[in-house]
């Protein structure tokens, strides 16, 4: 069974253009988090999916990002517009379901905004 | 809000020692807490997770303790090798929140050979 998989590995952006994260769950996982580390920081919520829905979007900045997880394919976290801030390592993390499940990890993306 | 403290921010010790790293978490209400390793510029590497009705968990060379009500995990490294140097993360599960991890800042471990 293949472990999470994110892609890009590395992604560099210059300031203004448009960044895609893209996330493959584990297989059988329909749960997805995105959590966010910025440089020198600690990892930090940004939002929870569940296929085709949203579920908790309390940690994504109010403007230019948005994710989704649709009925195939793989979750996709979107930064428009990106700015320097932006730069960080954002990880995404599955489950197969709520209420103490283990969330696995993927390897991360490190989005550089120059 | 649910807030976790890792202490000590940095540790150096010599090659063999047993070590022991602290987190703290403010909100007792979790579904579990998760131990983890980040290597520089890497991933992380879930190490142990203790669901909220248990004590304790272990792994080889690793044991972690939860004590639920005071808000307090350790993880306890026993002989510890250079290879262990990374920064080692605690992270709960909150029951209020969607079941989101939320971080420590981590613990950066250094093992002098």
């Amino acid at each position: 069974n293949a472990g999470v998989m994110q892609n890009p590995r590395h992604l560099v952006r210059r300031r203004g253009q448009e960044a895609r994260l893209r996330c493959s769950p584990m297989k059988g996982h329909s749960h997805v988090y995105w959590y966010r580390q910025l440089p020198e920081e600690g990892l930090k919520f940004m939002v929870y999916l569940q296929k085709e829905n949203i579920i908790d979007e309390s940690g994504m900045p109010k403007e230019r990002f948005s994710a989704e997880f649709p009925k195939e394919g793989p979750s996709i976290l979107r930064i428009q517009q990106v700015v320097r801030g932006d730069s960080a390592a954002y990880f995404c993390a599955s489950s197969t379901g709520t209420g103490g499940y283990e969330q696995y990890f993927g390897p991360g993306t490190r989005l550089t905004v120059t | 809000k649910q807030e976790v403290t890792q202490i000590p921010a940095a540790l150096s010790v010599p090659e063999g020692e047993n070590l022991v790293l602290n987190c703290s978490f403010t909100d007792s209400a979790i579904y579990n807490l998760q131990w983890f390793r980040q290597d520089p510029g890497k991933g992380l590497t879930s190490l142990l997770l203790i669901q909220s009705s248990q004590r304790e968990q272990t792994s080889g060379r690793l044991n972690a303790s939860l004590d639920k009500s005071s808000g307090r995990s350790t993880l306890y490294i026993a002989a510890s090798q250079p290879g262990d140097s990374a920064t080692y993360l605690c992270a709960v599960s909150v029951i209020q929140g969607a079941q989101k991890l939320v971080f420590g800042q981590g613990t950066r471990l250094t093992i002098n050979p």
